[in-house]
C-alpha cells in the first residue's frame, strides 16, 4: 500500500535560518503530493501541492519539488520566521485513489 | 465563500457511549472525507462520502459510520466508544470524487473527542 515517511522532529531553528524537512513516499503509479501545516490547536491547512513529476509547489516562501526518481517531496524555506512554528505533514493521494495518506508529521520550532 | 466547519469543538464521553460529529463542507464541494488524528500522529483516513454514497473506507471497524446529506454536509457516528477513540477528528471537503478521485482536500478545525 501507499506510505509516507518524514524526518522526525522536533526541528529547532533560529529565525532566518534555512529549513528542510525530508519526505519520501511509496506508491504505485503517479500520486499527487501535498504539504499541510497544523498550527497549535487547529486543523490542517494546505501549504502546497504538486500533481506530476518535476512539478514545483510553492507558497508563502515554502517550496517542494516532486522527484519521481527519488520518490521524494522535500519541503524547503530559505528564511524561517517565528510564525512558521508548527507541525508539517507530508501527504500523498494515489493516482486512482481518493484518500490522503499522511506521514507522521514534523514539529518545527523557530526561536527569535 | 465559507470554509469547512465542524461541530462541536470539544466533546467528552465515557466508554460505551455513542457520539455524532458534524461537518459542513466548503461551498461548492460535493465530497467529504473524515480522518482520525491521534495525539502526536498523522491523520488516518476513516472514510469518504461522495454525493451521499460511501466512496472508500480505511481500516476502521463498522462502529464508525457516516452519512452525507443532500446539501453535502456530513456526520460521523461512533458507537460503543473505546478509550483509544480519543483523538482529533478532522473533516475535509473537496470537489470531485468517484472514479477519478477527489481534488485537493480542505480541512476543518476538527473536533477533539475525549473518551473517559
Amino acid at each position: 500500500g501507499n506510505s509516507v515517511t518524514q524526518m522526525e522532529g522536533p526541528v529547532t531553528l533560529s529565525e532566518e535560518a534555512f529549513l528542510t524537512i525530508n519526505c519520501t513516499y511509496t506508491a504505485t503509479g503517479y500520486p499527487s503530493l501535498f504539504w499541510y501545516v497544523q498550527y497549535p490547536g487547529e486543523g490542517l491547512q494546505l501549504l502546497l501541492k504538486a500533481t506530476k513529476a518535476d512539478d514545483k509547489g510553492s507558497n508563502k516562501g515554502f517550496e517542494a519539488t516532486y522527484r519521481k526518481e527519488t520518490t521524494s517531496f522535500h519541503l524547503e524555506k530559505g528564511s524561517v520566521q517565528v510564525s512558521d512554528s508548527a507541525v508539517y505533514f507530508c501527504a500523498l493521494r494515489g493516482a486512482a485513489g481518493n484518500k490522503l495518506t499522511f506521514g507522521g508529521g514534523t514539529r518545527v520550532l523557530v526561536k527569535p | 465563500e465559507t470554509g469547512v466547519t465542524q461541530s462541536p469543538t470539544h466533546l467528552i464521553k465515557t466508554r460505551g457511549q455513542q457520539v455524532t460529529l458534524r461537518c459542513s463542507s466548503q461551498s461548492g464541494h460535493n465530497t467529504v472525507s473524515w480522518y482520525q488524528q491521534a495525539l502526536g500522529q498523522g491523520p488516518q483516513f476513516i472514510f469518504q462520502y461522495y454525493r451521499e454514497e460511501e466512496n472508500g473506507r480505511g481500516n476502521f471497524p463498522p462502529r464508525f459510520s457516516g452519512l452525507q446529506f443532500p446539501n453535502y454536509s456530513s456526520e460521523l457516528n461512533v458507537n460503543a466508544l473505546e478509550l483509544d477513540d480519543s483523538a482529533l477528528y478532522l473533516c475535509a471537503s473537496s470537489l470531485g470524487g468517484g472514479i477519478s478521485g477527489a481534488d485537493t482536500q480542505y480541512f476543518g478545525p476538527g473536533t477533539r473527542l475525549t473518551v473517559l
